[in-house]
């Protein structure tokens, strides 16, 4: 059974970069993308990007400018960084795992969620 | 982008009652349409792939339909632990857009 675990600071000054790191415990590493998912105060879900152990990496264009995902496969890691963040960047991040299988990806498991908070 | 439309965003439902919710794409997705449900301080589960495949674990009771830029997720027979908000995703296109989400309350 496939655990992701996540970590990262909660607490930011705008201007700051926003860094979070999710492990993956339990599965295979070399066959999904990894991916980072948003969710401000009571509002929806935000698509954030993927990235694969190829290094393919896909963005949401909204946040292309200031957002970098890398990836770990000595360790089955993979991080998020968000450069410049302001108080639109407030909200709980999640990792999680994406399945491309038949070229219809889906995200079959989820991280905890890191509460991030963006304030002077 | 591809705009995914939810509706409606909340609904009121009773145990036992059939619930459907609907969910619309702004440009065809062909069948790349995800179901999930999310509870309060929980991460989101994963109920429907591929617009219409059951995800392991998932209790038959949920069913979903559609392709191309119309989607149907339907409870039969809602039980109590299916209160919750429920994201139709696209993942045709990048970005891989969530719906507004719909309430069960």
């Amino acid at each position: 059974q496939v655990q992701l675990q996540q970590w990262g600071a909660g607490l930011l000054k705008p201007s700051e970069t926003l860094s979070l790191t999710c492990a993956v415990y339990g599965g295979p590493f070399d066959i999904y993308f990894w991916t980072w998912i948003r969710q401000a105060p009571g509002k929806g879900l935000e698509w954030i990007g993927e990235i694969n152990d190829g290094g393919n990496v896909n963005y949401n264009p909204s946040l292309k400018s200031r957002v970098t995902l890398s990836i770990d496969t000595t360790k089955n890691q993979f991080s998020l960084n968000i450069t410049s963040v302001t108080a639109a960047d407030t909200a709980i991040y999640y990792c999680a795992r994406s399945y491309h299988g038949s070229g219809r990806p889906r995200s079959d498991s989820w991280g905890q969620g890191t509460s991030v908070t963006v304030s002077s | 982008d591809i705009q995914m439309t939810q509706s409606p965003s909340s609904l009121s439902a009773s145990v036992g009652d059939r619930v459907t919710i609907t969910c619309r794409a702004s440009q065809s997705v062909n069948y790349n349409l995800n179901w999930y449900q999310q509870k309060p301080g929980k991460a989101p589960q994963l109920l429907i792939y591929s617009a219409s495949a059951l995800q392991t674990g998932v209790p038959s009771r949920f069913s979903a339909s559609g392709s191309g830029t119309d989607f149907t997720l339907t409870i039969t027979s809602l039980q109590p632990e299916d209160f919750a908000t429920y994201y139709c995703q696209q993942t045709y296109d990048i970005p891989r857009a969530f719906g507004q989400g719909t309430k069960v309350e």
